[in-house]
C-alpha cells in the first residue's frame, strides 16, 4: 500500500516552454502533498506544500508564478514549470501524506528528471 | 530549509566493513527517518525511529537517536557493493502535523568490492 506515482519519469524540453508533472497517490487519499527539488549531488529541498482544495504554500525563494501547483483532488497534485530555463533542470520529487495519518508518514514518488535545453 | 548536517559527506569503505553515518538536527522532533537513494533514482525508506526511542534495528541496519544531542547515527554492518548510495536523514518536527520532512545534506557511501 501507500504508493505514489509520478509522470513523466523523464522529460526534456526547450527553454521557454512549460512542463507539467503529475503526482498521484494510488491507493490512499492525500490531503497534503509536498514538492521537493534535488540538484545533482545535493539533498532534497522543499519547494512547496499543497493541501487539497487550497493554495499551495511556497518556501522562501521559490517563485510561485514559475512553479504552479494544483492539488485539485485527494489523489492528484500537479507541478507546472512555466517558461522553463536550463537552471530549472533538476530532479523533482513529490511526496504525499495520507488523510488522518499519524506518525507524520510521507510517501515519496519515484521522481521526475527535468532537462531544459 | 534543511534541518542539519550529515557527517561524513562522503565515505568510501571495503566490502564487509561497517559504515557509520551521523546526522544532526536543530529542532525538537517527533521522529527521525533514514532514506537511501541510488544515483538518479527515487528514495527508499529504510527505518524510522521515534523521539522516545534510543535504538532500532532492521536487518543489517542499526539506528541510534540521542535527542539531548539532537543527533542520530546509521550503522550498516557487513557492507556490500549494493549498499553504494546516498543516505539521508529526515526529521519530522514535533507538534507540527502538517509540516513536511526536512532532509539533511546526505552522505555518499561507496562500497568497494
Amino acid at each position: 500500500g501507500a504508493v505514489v506515482s509520478q509522470h513523466p519519469s523523464r522529460v526534456i524540453c526547450k527553454s521557454g516552454t512549460s512542463v507539467k508533472i503529475e503526482c498521484r497517490s494510488l491507493d490512499f487519499q492525500a490531503t497534503t502533498m509536498f514538492w521537493y527539488r534535488q540538484f545533482p549531488k545535493q539533498s532534497l529541498m522543499l519547494m512547496a506544500t499543497s493541501n487539497e482544495g487550497s493554495k499551495a504554500t511556497y518556501e522562501q525563494g521559490v517563485e510561485k508564478d514559475k512553479f504552479l501547483i494544483n492539488h485539485a483532488s485527494l489523489t492528484l497534485s500537479t507541478l507546472t514549470v512555466t517558461s522553463a530555463h536550463p537552471e530549472d533542470s533538476s530532479f523533482y520529487i513529490c511526496s504525499a501524506r495520507e488523510a488522518g495519518a499519524y506518525n507524520y508518514e510521507q510517501y515519496f514518488g519515484p521522481g521526475t528528471r527535468l532537462t531544459v535545453t | 530549509s534543511q534541518q542539519g548536517e550529515e557527517d561524513p559527506q562522503a565515505l568510501s569503505i571495503q566490502e564487509g566493513e561497517n559504515a557509520t553515518m551521523n546526522c544532526s538536527y536543530k529542532t525538537s522532533i517527533n521522529n527521525l527517518q533514514w532514506y537511501r537513494q541510488n544515483s538518479g533514482r527515487g528514495l527508499v525508506h529504510l527505518i524510522l525511529i521515534r523521539s522516545n526511542e534510543r535504538e532500532k534495528h532492521s536487518g543489517r541496519l542499526r539506528v541510534t537517536l540521542d535527542t539531548s544531542k539532537k543527533s542520530s547515527s546509521l550503522l550498516i554492518t557487513a557492507s556490500r557493493a549494493a549498499d553504494t548510495a546516498s543516505y539521508f536523514c529526515a526529521t519530522a518536527v514535533k507538534n507540527s502535523g502538517n509540516t513536511p520532512l526536512v532532509f539533511g545534506k546526505g552522505t555518499r557511501l561507496s562500497v568497494i568490492a
